[in-house]
């Protein structure tokens, strides 16, 4: 079964510290993964997006990374701001060959950073 | 800034009655996605469209839902009769292309509370 599992689903840390969210899936055929931000009463926004054979991308302060033989990708946070506070969505893509895809979602790991 | 609209941005109707949600895509963008977010089930792909043709409705629920794109700059969203198990944000997204490493931009979402 395509499962994409977040941990953990909350965090709390102090402004200008790093901090690092995990995704592990279970997801064939896998295309994609992504990472999104999703800001409270607003659409998720695209940090980074990655395929099988990427295994860091970064964007900002904020650096995703990807082991396709565990199935793993963390999402690490340098120098956290306030502005980081959010909802960090994990999605990853099963890709087939009539060009069709799905999309398998994690729950979120919800992030509050406090000055 | 070009951005992806939604209209109406929030919708209280009753039971049995139609929503029509309205999106309107990024110019030039020739993908377009209906996700819905509840709490309880997170974000669900429901449909998505490639140069205005339906690729994959899967995760609609047939009976009461229909998606359509009458012309490049618009996709609508029906549910008739609503139910409240259909309230959820709605959320618009589009794409420049189709691929695995295509970025898609979220609109602002319709929040729907069906009583």
């Amino acid at each position: 079964k395509n499962q994409v599992e977040q941990s953990p689903q909350s965090l709390i840390i102090l402004e200008g510290k790093n901090c690092t969210l995990q995704c592990n899936y279970t997801v064939s055929p896998f295309s994609n993964l992504r990472w999104y931000k999703q800001d409270t009463g607003r659409g998720p926004v695209s940090l980074t997006i990655m395929t099988f054979s990427e295994n860091t991308k970064s964007n900002g302060r904020y650096t995703a990374t990807l082991d396709a033989d565990t199935k793993q990708s963390s999402l690490h946070i340098t120098a956290s701001q306030l502005s980081d506070s959010a909802s960090y969505i994990c999605v990853v893509s099963a890709g087939f060959l009539s060009g069709t895809y799905k999309y398998i979602f994690g729950t979120g790991t919800r992030l509050k950073v406090l000055a | 800034d070009a951005r992806v609209t939604q209209t109406p941005r929030d919708k209280v109707t009753e039971m049995g009655q139609e929503v029509t949600m309205r999106c309107q895509p990024i110019l030039g963008h020739n993908t377009v996605f209906w996700y819905r977010q509840t709490m309880m089930q997170g974000l669900e792909l429901l449909a998505y469209f490639r140069n205005r043709a339906p690729l994959d409705d899967s995760g609609m629920p047939k009976d009461r839902f229909s998606a359509e794109m009458p012309d490049a700059t618009l996709a609508t969203l029906k549910i008739q009769p609503s139910e409240p198990r259909d309230s959820a944000v709605y959320f618009c997204a589009s794409g420049p292309g189709w691929g695995e490493r295509e970025t898609q931009y979220f609109g602002p979402g319709t929040r729907l509370l069906v009583l």
